[in-house]
């Protein structure tokens, strides 16, 4: 039934090393998210793909790269993992934005943490 | 540039008691209005929206909202609270369509804790 899936929920990485979050959507939508919140904090933008076209959010650290090899699938990658790194990490689905189409589908998200 | 600000960070709330979950938002152009819900350890749902109309919109689990352009507020209500509604909530907004997708930006949230 699940309709955004996001592996791992739970994910444990050392200072510095690489690590990748997953996502995969069965709704076929065009449009993939990648929120980060932070604890008692707000879920944050980093970026989103419009099919294939990537779209960063300004502030969003060059630390954070992500990749969506086809409909189904997109990824995040941290190259660098850093303490202040360790958050949710949310991704979502929508159609194109019209007043139509407003609703974006989470996954449960990713808890990420650095030690 | 828009913000959104939930004023409470925190509201308890005993059983079958009415509660108001407070949203203003700033924004110098029409947005889209959202209340999304968190569990523990669980993604965002939807909760209800307000794109245009009404003023007054109805949502799952007994919430509605009312969305004010004078005050630039969009609270949320529920007549009577359960225990299972306890739960974090977020305001959002959007702009419309031909702007940045459906970029969501979130207020800080709101947890709301109903006491038996």
């Amino acid at each position: 039934d699940a309709m955004v899936i996001q592996n791992p929920r739970y994910q444990v990485t050392q200072f510095g090393k690489p690590v990748t979050l997953s996502c995969s959507q069965t709704l076929n939508h065009n449009v993939m998210y990648w929120y980060q919140q932070k604890s008692s904090q707000a879920p944050k933008l980093l970026f989103h793909y419009y099919d294939k076209d990537f779209n960063n959010e300004a502030d969003t650290p060059d630390n954070f790269q992500s990749r969506r090899p086809n409909t189904s699938f997109c990824f995040l990658d941290i190259r660098s993992p850093g303490l202040g790194d360790a958050a949710m990490y949310l991704c979502a689905t929508s159609r194109p934005w019209t007043e139509l189409n407003t609703e974006a589908f989470f996954g449960q998200g990713t808890r990420l943490t650095v030690v | 540039a828009q913000s959104v600000t939930q004023l409470d960070s925190q509201v308890p709330v005993f059983e079958e008691a009415p509660v108001e979950l407070r949203c203003n938002y700033s924004s110098s152009v029409s947005v889209y209005l959202f209340w999304y819900v968190q569990y523990p350890n669980q993604g965002l749902q939807l909760l209800l929206k307000y794109l245009s109309g009404s003023t007054l919109v109805k949502g799952i689990n007994g919430f509605e909202a009312e969305f004010n352009k004078s005050q630039t507020s969009f609270h949320l209500r529920k007549p009577s609270v359960h225990i299972s509604d306890t739960a974090e909530y977020f305001c959002a907004v959007s702009y419309h369509y031909g702007g940045s997708q459906g970029n969501l930006i979130f207020g800080k949230g709101t947890k709301l804790s109903v006491k038996p």
